[in-house]
């Protein structure tokens, strides 16, 4: 089936620092999607890209759906302790309705 | 506005038990999701429904059934619970391509 990787796994990184992390998949996606994880609660969307080779901003964050289609790219500008927490890409199939997850990377901050 | 409501939070059952997780949502949203999350796994899908009355298999749907009873209501029923069914669920509604999740439940089998 199909499957998303992420990289890197895990991040320790000092507050002020800028970060980037990616998410490549093997196969075509319609829409990517980023969504951070805290302990004990669901996923929360961050950015939804749509369109090959879009850039999309939130606040401090600013995503990128490839223009290969199969991957995406989220940065977080000047961290704050408050980004600790698991990020996650996923991947919809349009036609299919169906929106798989990489595993996530792990984010902490060091003040 | 509560958004996607799970019940129960937590659970613990016996190998061999039942039990149906419940999830609404009262976005009006068409299609719903359950997915599982292990440590170290990201989160994986269950089981997916694209519209009220359908019903379709994701990653990881073995042991598992579904019911979309309304267009706010999709259920989650382990017939005979695992140990291998230890996990967190979450159950998600979507809307122009953007899923929103509930809190989860977190389910020990023994």
């Amino acid at each position: 089936g199909q499957q998303l990787n992420q990289s890197p796994q895990s991040m320790f990184i000092q507050e002020g620092e800028d970060v980037s992390m990616n998410c490549t998949s093997s196969s075509i996606f319609n829409t990517w999607l980023w969504y951070k994880q805290e302990p004990g609660e669901g996923p929360v969307l961050l950015i939804a890209l749509y369109k090959a080779g879009e850039l999309t901003s939130n606040g401090r964050l600013t995503a990128q759906f490839g223009i290969t289609r199969k991957d995406s790219f989220l940065n977080i500008s000047a961290s704050i302790p408050s980004d600790v927490g698991i990020y996650f890409c996923a991947g919809l199939e349009t036609s299919y309705d169906k929106v798989i997850f990489g595993p996530g990377t792990s984010l902490s901050v060091i003040p | 506005n509560a958004g996607v409501t799970q019940t129960p939070k937590f659970q613990v059952l016996k190998t061999g038990q039942s039990m149906t997780l419940q999830c609404a949502q009262d976005m009006n949203h068409n299609s719903m999701y359950w997915y599982r999350q292990d440590p170290g796994m990201g989160l994986r899908l269950i089981y997916y429904s694209a519209s009220e009355g359908t019903t379709d298999k994701g990653e990881v749907p073995n042991g598992y059934n579904v019911s979309r009873l309304n267009k706010r209501e999709f259920s989650l029923r382990l017939e005979s619970a695992a140990p291998s069914q230890t996990s967190v669920y979450f159950c998600a509604s979507s809307e122009f391509r953007s899923l929103f999740f509930g809190s989860g439940t977190q389910l020990s089998v023994l």
